[in-house]
């Protein structure tokens, strides 16, 4: 069965340092995985998914990952944490590259000043 | 910009009543999603549905049903609300294709008592 871990509940970072959001994946097919963000007291939007093709994805904020097939890991990275990036983070792979996924318990990020 | 409400932003409901959730999406998707997201367990799909009229049970069926008579409109019902089922509900839809953004409403935050 598919699943996916995100190691660490809560991740704290001063503003301006590195944030890194792990996420780790089970798959018997090539995945499509992706990231969402929730923001207090909304809903989920996207931030960036992994198809096929560029292992390197881009998404908004300045947000990027790269999906590592050897590692089975789609990690979450900013260079320069911005208070407004404070929020929750859910990684989440295709059920066996179906419409539903399977999500992570997600991360919480909180930024100092 | 694809929009998915929810009726309620937040319900106050006592145990025993049932309990209607509605979300509405205007952009024409064939998929929308009934989320329950919980501390530490991140989102666990409830039902999924695929077209009007038709629906696949998630991983938490148990004590929820749902409907969809009209392509846009995707009910959750409580048929008899218990105290276990407090919780935040998210509704999300996409297109029939796994590679698919789901976009999500703002979500419910039902209480039972």
């Amino acid at each position: 069965a598919q699943s996916v871990t995100q190691l660490g509940s809560h991740v704290s970072v001063s503003e301006g340092a590195l944030v890194l959001l792990r996420c780790n994946y089970s798959s018997s097919v090539p995945p499509y995985l992706f990231w969402y963000v929730q923001y207090p007291n909304q809903g989920l939007q996207l931030l960036l998914k992994y198809t096929t093709g560029a292992t390197l994805v881009k998404g908004i904020n300045g947000f990027e990952a790269e999906f590592k097939k050897s590692e089975t890991s789609f990690h979450l990275t900013k260079p320069s944490a911005h208070m407004s990036d404070a929020a929750e983070y859910f990684c989440a792979v295709s059920q066996d590259n179906t419409d539903k996924l399977i999500f992570g318990t997600g991360t919480r990020l909180q930024v100092f000043p | 910009d694809v929009k998915v409400t929810q009726s309620s932003r937040y319900l106050v409901k006592r145990t025993g009543e049932k309990v209607f959730l509605e979300c509405v999406q205007d952009m024409d998707h064939e998929n929308m999603f009934w989320y329950r997201q919980d501390p530490g367990l991140g989102l666990r799909l409830i039902y999924f549905s695929y077209d009007v009229k038709m629906k696949e049970k998630g991983d938490i069926p148990e004590g929820y049903s749902v409907s969809r008579e009209k392509k846009e409109r995707f009910s959750l019902i409580l048929e008899s609300a218990s105290t276990n089922q407090t919780s935040m509900y998210l509704c999300a839809s996409s297109l029939d294709d796994p590679r698919d953004t789901q976009y999500f409403g703002p979500g419910t935050r039902l209480t039972v008592l």
